[in-house]
């Protein structure tokens, strides 16, 4: 069974700073992915980042970058230069490393941009 | 690009009546996730089509059922609607030809069941 943690529930940032947030996961499986999801108000599940268990080097998109840390089971998502539009609620989650793999997601953490 | 095509957007349904959800996949992608999200929380997996073969089930309740058809779109059937059935429901999809391919996900069927 997979499951995925994020034990921040809400989490603030000032626009142009630097923010991060924590997801730990616990599988069985040695191959397996990982995501970060953000919902915005309108509720579109939109891909931020992934990454493969496999690479060791961690994953990076513009501003945004992960912190993997396969032995921790850690996966934590840096957002640099907060802006405005990075408002949302952020997921994690976790897929098997076997074909059709459902995504198990974690509970969710609210951001907030401080102009 | 195209996207993931979910309708209807938003459905009101009275207790014990039935609903149908329709998901539209991406262009060649073959297959079909559902999930279902209620109110502050994370979604939920409930069933997964291959190749119009059901792949993969989570906690999707007996009054649940889904196939995919053989253009690929997906449709989610409910009866005997409840209360608690109402969430939003994501239709993902993704080509499986792949491992770990991003599931790309539908704007989502708004469910409310007065």
């Amino acid at each position: 069974a997979q499951t995925v943690t994020q034990s921040q529930p809400e989490m603030s940032v000032q626009e142009a700073e630097t923010v991060t947030l924590s997801c730990t996961y616990d599988t069985s499986e040695s191959d397996y992915y990982l995501f970060w999801y953000k919902q915005p108000p309108s509720r579109q599940m939109i891909l931020v980042i992934r990454q493969e268990a496999y690479k060791q080097q961690n994953a990076t998109e513009n501003r945004f970058s992960v912190n993997f840390q396969k032995a921790a089971k850690s996966f934590s998502l840096k957002i640099s230069d907060s802006q405005l539009g990075d408002a949302a609620m952020y997921f994690c989650a976790q897929r098997g490393g076997t074909s059709y793999g459902k995504l198990t997601f974690g509970q969710g953490t609210i951001l907030t941009v401080h102009p | 690009a195209a996207g993931v095509i979910q309708s209807p957007r938003h459905l009101i349904k009275e207790k014990r009546e039935t609903a149908t959800l329709k998901c539209y996949p991406i262009p060649r992608h073959d297959t079909v996730y559902w999930y279902q999200q209620g109110p502050g929380q994370d979604p939920q997996f409930l069933i997964s089509f291959y190749e119009k073969m059901q792949s993969d089930k989570g906690s999707i309740p007996d009054r649940f059922s889904a196939q995919q058809f053989s253009d690929y779109h997906s449709e989610l059937n409910m009866s005997s609607l409840e209360l608690g059935d109402s969430a939003l429901y994501f239709c993902a999809s993704s080509p499986e030809r792949e491992r770990g391919n991003e599931q790309f996900f539908g704007p989502g069927t708004r469910l409310t069941v007065l």
